[in-house]
């Protein structure tokens, strides 16, 4: 079974540019998840979608972050424009709609720096 | 605001030697998760304890959620360089929410 695939890996930009994340989710993974991790600290949550509706973007900065899921598959993180304390690693996890047990399965993450 | 607080932060030890982590928080989560995240990867499931007091084992690591729901632990026996890694612990809130711990970054020397 494939995992979770996000792209790019790696990117580095100037502080004002944008940029955008691209992650797919395991096939029938009804929830999709967006996490911020900053050096040196755990993930946490921006925003999570299920199927393609929002169901918590309650820590989403949403003056310059946003995150779309067409079609209830793929979906994107911006962020425009990007500040330095933007520096992180971005993960994309999904997780299968079922009872209390919530195993999310992560993404190889996008390293991005801010210069 | 419901947060995880993981100690120590940092640990470097030798191989064979025995460890501990803590998990600790002032609010009650309905389970919690442990992973580990290696360089470059994003965090993996190791355990999910959801019954107060439970105890669980998953070969030399043995995981235990505290008698209130609060709190957690990771011990590790005879630990091996394979199990360096940054570990993660994180409280389920609802039905799919996690709030993550800073995590402790575990070196074993060989």
């Amino acid at each position: 079974e494939a995992g979770v695939a996000q792209s790019p890996r790696y990117k580095i930009i100037e502080k004002r540019q944008s940029v955008a994340f691209w992650c797919n989710p395991i096939s029938g993974h009804a929830t999709l998840y967006w996490y911020q991790q900053i050096l040196g600290q755990g993930p946490k949550l921006l925003i999570q979608f299920q199927n393609n509706g929002v169901v918590d973007d309650s820590q989403l900065p949403k003056d310059r972050f946003s995150a779309e899921r067409l079609k209830g598959v793929d979906s994107t993180l911006k962020i425009q424009p990007a500040k330095l304390e933007d520096s992180a690693v971005y993960l994309c996890a999904s997780s299968f709609v079922s009872g209390k047990y919530n195993e999310q399965f992560f993404g190889p993450g996008t390293r991005l720096t801010v210069l | 605001t419901q947060l995880l607080e993981q100690s120590p932060q940092f640990l470097s030890i030798q191989e064979g030697e025995n460890l501990t982590v803590y998990c600790n928080s002032s609010s009650v989560f309905s389970s919690l998760q442990w992973y580990r995240q290696e360089p470059g990867e994003g965090p993996v499931l190791l355990v999910t304890v959801v019954t107060g007091g439970e105890v669980k084992k998953l070969k030399r690591l043995t995981f235990q959620f505290g008698d209130a729901r609060k709190d957690s632990s990771l011990h590790i026996t005879a630990a091996q360089p394979g199990d360096t890694g940054l570990y993660l612990c994180a409280g389920v809130v609802g039905a799919q929410k996690l709030v993550f711990g800073q995590g402790t970054r575990l070196t074993i020397n060989p």
